[in-house]
């Protein structure tokens, strides 16, 4: 199982760009890098998934360097709506997802 | 992603009682679901896997005999919390493995608050 390590908090204003990194030393070969997103009392939210180098969403992009020992998230121009928790999470079709601390990301006005 | 459901949404009960929170997956027949509980303030905690038509798989320190869980069909599983009790109050989520854009994907449910008085 991949263990991660995020920022336990992060702030930030509206219209900014958010950066979260996420440490994952240990993932296996096989594990794909998710990040979540979770807003109080909801289950999860997926934002966006891959495996090497760089991937694209509506949402938001995803940053994975070549030795994949981390990640980076990125929120482009962030708005109140974007407060809520993040996660990332190293998972494969065979393993069960165990959950790290998570980055709680506060927007401001 | 694959969308999934459960119910009900909020449940108070007394201590003592037995509830039933179901978890459903509407549009992709799982084979395995897994349920969490999260305190509040904190991360997910994985409490057990289910397996469809056998035993289910419960982590370290999850008591098998006082969550139940039933994986009766490729659409439901059922986790019954017998004899609550105030320390059981918690967010109870669910989720699924689904194809995703890449690799495997977990899609959860949106949740289930229990309040035991």
């Amino acid at each position: 199982l991949a263990k991660t390590t995020q920022p336990i908090s992060m702030d930030s204003y509206e219209g900014q760009e958010v950066n979260i990194t996420c440490s994952h030393n240990n993932i296996a070969t096989n594990d794909y890098i998710t990040w979540y997103q979770q807003f109080p009392s909801q289950g999860p939210r997926f934002i966006i998934q891959g495996y090497k180098t760089k991937v694209t969403n509506e949402v938001a992009s995803l940053f994975i360097p070549a030795d994949r020992k981390s990640s980076t998230l990125s929120l482009p121009r962030v708005s109140l709506s974007d407060t809520a928790v993040y996660y990332c999470l190293g998972n494969s079709s065979a393993s069960k997802i165990i959950f790290g601390s998570g980055t709680r990301l506060s927007i401001r006005p | 992603g694959a969308v999934v459901s459960q119910h009900p949404s909020w449940v108070i009960c007394k201590s003592g009682t037995s509830v039933k929170i179901e978890c459903r997956s509407l549009d992709f027949q799982a084979t395995t679901m897994f349920w969490y509980r999260q305190f509040p303030k904190q991360s997910l905690m994985l409490m057990a896997t289910s397996n469809e038509g056998s035993k289910a798989t419960y982590e370290q320190g999850v008591e098998k005999d006082k969550f139940l869980i039933n994986h009766a069909s490729l659409t439901l599983s059922t986790l019954t919390v017998t004899s609550a009790h105030p320390e059981d109050s918690s967010f109870y989520i669910c989720s699924i493995n689904s194809p995703g854009t890449g690799g495997e994907t977990q899609y959860f449910g949106p949740g289930t608050r229990l309040l035991v008085l």
